[in-house]
């Protein structure tokens, strides 16, 4: 769980489709999940997928989940400027409850 | 239902004193856990408590502690504060092992 991989940055257009993309170190994960951070506040649980699944949609958001690959990607369909914050990626082990993050990725919408 | 909440916001201390921060967890979960954020090193796990009882602890040294009261409230306490500990301390709650964690808005500390 100590690398977690994330692109530190990604810009889109407002309106436009957003991707961030994981890679994550354990192939065991029993639950991936994507947090957002907005400045100056703590971290929201945004969505999170079990590791028997492939894809799980909500509302505006996918997540694609390749283990093979150990490849988590987070899809934000419609990208607002509100949508603007770092999203990070975690896992957790079976039988354990302490998240790995990722570095995260800066999202910036623009105008 | 309220969220996880954390006293105080914010917190300046000098080198060589201690802290205590506060968490109080969403109502009904027993799981409380404790990371720090900084911008060299990310978010790391500090440690976890469940039913009182510290669960696993991440590779902080000892001047990092912890306790959860019976209540499920939990404190973490820095002693001897170094100015490497400045970070924006952020706690945690689930209701059982591997089920989401739910943050609060964390505690920024400042050493000066």
């Amino acid at each position: 769980g100590e690398d977690v991989e994330q692109s530190l940055f990604l810009s889109v257009r407002e309106g436009d489709s957003s991707v961030i993309n994981c890679t994550y170190t354990d192939s065991s994960s029993t639950y991936l999940y994507w947090y957002k951070q907005e400045p100056g506040a703590g971290l929201q649980l945004l969505t999170y997928i079990f590791s028997n699944m492939d894809m799980k949609q909500d509302q505006r958001l996918t997540v694609l989940l390749n283990k093979k690959d150990k490849h988590l990607s987070l899809r934000i369909a419609d990208t607002q400027t509100g949508d603007s914050a770092i999203y990070f990626c975690a896992e957790i082990y079976p039988g354990a409850n302490n998240l790995f993050f990722g570095t995260g990725t800066r999202l910036t919408v623009i105008p | 239902k309220a969220g996880v909440t954390q006293t105080p916001r914010y917190l300046i201390k000098t080198r060589g004193q201690q802290v205590t921060l506060s968490c109080s967890p969403i109502s009904g979960h027993r799981s409380v856990s404790w990371y720090q954020q900084t911008p060299g090193q990310g978010l790391q796990f500090l440690f976890e408590y469940f039913s009182e009882t510290q669960r696993n602890k991440g590779n902080f040294p000892g001047r990092f502690s912890g306790r959860q009261f019976s209540n499920s409230r939990s404190e973490m306490n820095v002693s001897t504060l170094e100015l490497g500990d400045s970070a924006l301390y952020l706690c945690a709650s689930s209701l059982e092992v591997e089920q989401p964690q739910h943050f609060g808005d964390g505690t920024r500390l400042s050493i000066l």
